[in-house]
C-alpha cells in the first residue's frame, strides 16, 4: 500500500489565485513528520513546508501552508497569490522513524501549471 | 545551495557499464540517503548511511552497491547498467533528528545519468 498518495497528477491556476494540493499518507506511528518540496523543471529539491504530528496548529511559511487534518491523514499544501514561477511539480513526503533512524517517503507528486 | 554536493552532474554511458556517483554530505550531516527519480516518477528510496554504517535499504536493484567512507561522504555504483537505470540520482543529508530538526533533507542538485 502506498504510503504517501498525491491524486492529483497536474493542476491548473490561475495567477493570483490560491490552489490546494492534495495529500494523504498512511502510518501506525505516533510520531511523524509530513513535508512538501518542490522541484522546478531545473530538476533540485526545494524545501517548503514542514508540520509534524503532534503540532496542533496548521504550519506556515509565507505564501505556503500546510492544511493538516490528522484524523483524515490528510496534508494538504495550500499555495496563496499563485506566481508565475509556482509552476513546478510538488511533491508530499512523510517522516517515519527517529534519532538516526529515519527516512522521507514521497509520493508521486503534482504538477502544477500557473497561466498568466 | 542546500551544501550537499553531487558529481558527476551528467553522465551518458553503455548498457553493460559500471558507473559510479558521488555525493559529499552538508558540514556536519552524518546522514546521506540517495533517491533514484525515474521519467514521472516520484523519488524512490534507495538506501541511507549514517557515520559509516548501513541504516536502511528501499528497492535497491542487487547491482547497485553504496557506501559511506569516513570523511563521510558517499558513492552510489550502479553496474551492468540497463537502459531502465537512466534516471536523476538525489543525494541529500541530514542531521540526526532531535527537538530542532525536523528530519528535512537536504538534496544535492542530482546526478543526471543516461544509458544509451
Amino acid at each position: 500500500a502506498q504510503k504517501i498518495t498525491q491524486t492529483q497528477p497536474g493542476m491548473f491556476v490561475q495567477e493570483k489565485e490560491a490552489v490546494t494540493l492534495d495529500c494523504t499518507y498512511d502510518t501506525s506511528d505516533q510520531s511523524y513528520g509530513l513535508f512538501w518540496y518542490k522541484q522546478p523543471s531545473s530538476g533540485e529539491m526545494i524545501f517548503l513546508i514542514y508540520q509534524g504530528s503532534y503540532d496542533e496548529q496548521n504550519a506556515t511559511e509565507g505564501r505556503y501552508s500546510l492544511n493538516f487534518q490528522k484524523a483524515r491523514k490528510s496534508a494538504n499544501l495550500v499555495i496563496s497569490a499563485s506566481q508565475l514561477g509556482d509552476s513546478a511539480m510538488y511533491f508530499c513526503a512523510m517522516r517515519e522513524g527517529g534519532g538516526s533512524n529515519y527516512k522521507l517517503t514521497f509520493g508521486k507528486g503534482t504538477l502544477l501549471t500557473v497561466n498568466p | 545551495d542546500s551544501g550537499v554536493t553531487q558529481t558527476p552532474k551528467h553522465l551518458i554511458t553503455a548498457t553493460g557499464q559500471r558507473v559510479t556517483l558521488r555525493c559529499s554530505p552538508r558540514s556536519g550531516d552524518l546522514s546521506v540517503y540517495w533517491y533514484q527519480q525515474s521519467l514521472d516518477q516520484g523519488l524512490q528510496f534507495l538506501i541511507q548511511y549514517y557515520n559509516g554504517e548501513e541504516r536502511a535499504k528501499g528497492n535497491i536493484l542487487e547491482r547497485f552497491s553504496a557506501q559511506q567512507f569516513p570523511d563521510l561522504h558517499s558513492e552510489l555504483n550502479l553496474s551492468s547498467l540497463e537502459l531502465g537505470d537512466s534516471a536523476l540520482y538525489f543525494c541529500a543529508s541530514s542531521p540526526r533528528l532531535s527537538g530542532q530538526n525536523t528530519g528535512e533533507l537536504f538534496f544535492g542538485e542530482g546526478s543526471r545519468l543516461t544509458v544509451l
